[in-house]
Parts: structure tokens; C-alpha cells; sequence
């Protein structure tokens, strides 16, 4: 079985530069999670889906930040324009009904 | 709001030492707890996790945990470790209600198993 499948696994742009990453999660997993990781922290919740519903946004910063799950699948989270605190690795996730969430290999953004 | 605190943020241990690293959280509900390791360059997986039962709850690569609901601890031992267990490890925490799932982690502990 497939597990959750983000890209671009790098990525290096500009400051003010807008920026994607997508995230397919595991097939039948209906919750999905974007999370943010700073060097040296522990993940923190930027976003949660269920299905094409975002039930948790609350940590999201909605001026620079979006995120969408059209069809209640694959997700995407933007930001723009990316400013230098954005760098850091950004998390997908998807969990089933237990509780128990497959990370990603994560998006690891560098804005210079 | 639901917190989780790691107490130690770097450990330094030779091979075949045992090791603990501490777990605690802040919330008065049922929770579901979790630890998830990060090895170098790796994303992070599922060592082990406590939903019920047997607050004494053993993981993968003989890692164990224990569920002391009194202390609201859930810390992450194993008895021998080996180099390939240096890698950052997360507890995590999970209040079951009805916003549904919501996995908050602690910030970490950095391991390092010395050959």
C-alpha cells in the first residue's frame, strides 16, 4: 500500500515568491492533516481535513496561507508570497478512523 | 487546549544503555497517546501507541511506553539501545471528543547512540 505522497520534497525560491506543495494522502484515509516543523520543534497544526471540509483552521496564518481538498483526495497548501520565516519542512498527513496518522516525507521550503 | 511537554531535548547515550525519555500532557479527557520517531532523513513513523487496555504498551524495535493516567505521563523506554536508534523522537497526544482527531506533539528529543 502506498503511503502518504507529498512533493516537491525541496524547494528554494525568493522571498515574496508564491509557492505549492501537494499531498496525496492514503487511499480511504477521509482526515487530512498539513503540518508545519521548524528545525529543532515538533510538528504544530497548521490545517485539518475532513474530507473536503477544513474542520480545524484555526492555526493557519489565512493572510498568506490557503489550502484546498477539491474532491476530498489530494490537497494543496500555498503561500503567497512566502516571506524568510516560512522556511521549514511542511508535513502532510493522513490517519484513519483509530486515530493513528501516516506522515509524509515532507516538503522541506527554503526562502531566501 | 491540549499540551504535550518532552522533558529532555537532547540525549547522549552509549550503545546498550537504557533509555527513558519523559512524556507528559496536559488534558482532563480520554486521550489516545503516541510516540513517533524521525530517523536522519526520514519522515516520521509510528514507534508506538496507547488507546486502551494495558497501560504498559510495547512498540516496534523493542521500544515499550507506559500509560500512567495519575501523572499524565506516557513515557517512551527501552531497556538496550543501539546506534541505529539515534534519531529525534515525538510524543503525541490525541483528545477524543467530538472536534475529532487532533494529534498535538511535543517538541522532541534528540537522541544520539554513541557505537
Amino acid at each position: 500500500e502506498a503511503g502518504v505522497v507529498q512533493s516537491p520534497r525541496y524547494k528554494i525560491i525568493e522571498k515574496k515568491q508564491p509557492v505549492a506543495f501537494w499531498c496525496n494522502p492514503i487511499s480511504g484515509h477521509n482526515t487530512l492533516y498539513w503540518y508545519l516543523q521548524n528545525l529543532g520543534q515538533g510538528p504544530e497544526l497548521l490545517i485539518r481535513y475532513e474530507n473536503e471540509e477544513a474542520v480545524d483552521d484555526s492555526q493557519l496564518p489565512k493572510d498568506r496561507f490557503s489550502a484546498e481538498r477539491l474532491k476530498g483526495v489530494d490537497s494543496t497548501l500555498k503561500i503567497q508570497p512566502a516571506e524568510l520565516g516560512d522556511s521549514a519542512v511542511y508535513l502532510c498527513a493522513s490517519s484513519s478512523l483509530e486515530g493513528e496518522l501516516f506522515f509524509g516525507e515532507g516538503s522541506r521550503l527554503t526562502v531566501l | 487546549a491540549q499540551s504535550v511537554s518532552q522533558h529532555n531535548h537532547h540525549v547522549i547515550l552509549s550503545e546498550a544503555a537504557s533509555l527513558e525519555l519523559g512524556c507528559n500532557y496536559s488534558y482532563g479527557g480520554t486521550v489516545n497517546l503516541f510516540w513517533y520517531v524521525q530517523y536522519p532523513g526520514q519522515h516520521l513513523q509510528l514507534l508506538l501507541k496507547y488507546f486502551s487496555g494495558d497501560p504498559l504498551v510495547k512498540g516496534i524495535k523493542g521500544f515499550e511506553a507506559e500509560f500512567i493516567k495519575s501523572k499524565f505521563s506516557f513515557n517512551l523506554r527501552k531497556p538496550s539501545v543501539q546506534w541505529s536508534d539515534t534519531a529525534e523522537y515525538f510524543c503525541a497526544v490525541n483528545a477524543r471528543g467530538a472536534a475529532g482527531n487532533k494529534l498535538t506533539f511535543g517538541g522532541g528529543t534528540r537522541v544520539l547512540v554513541k557505537p
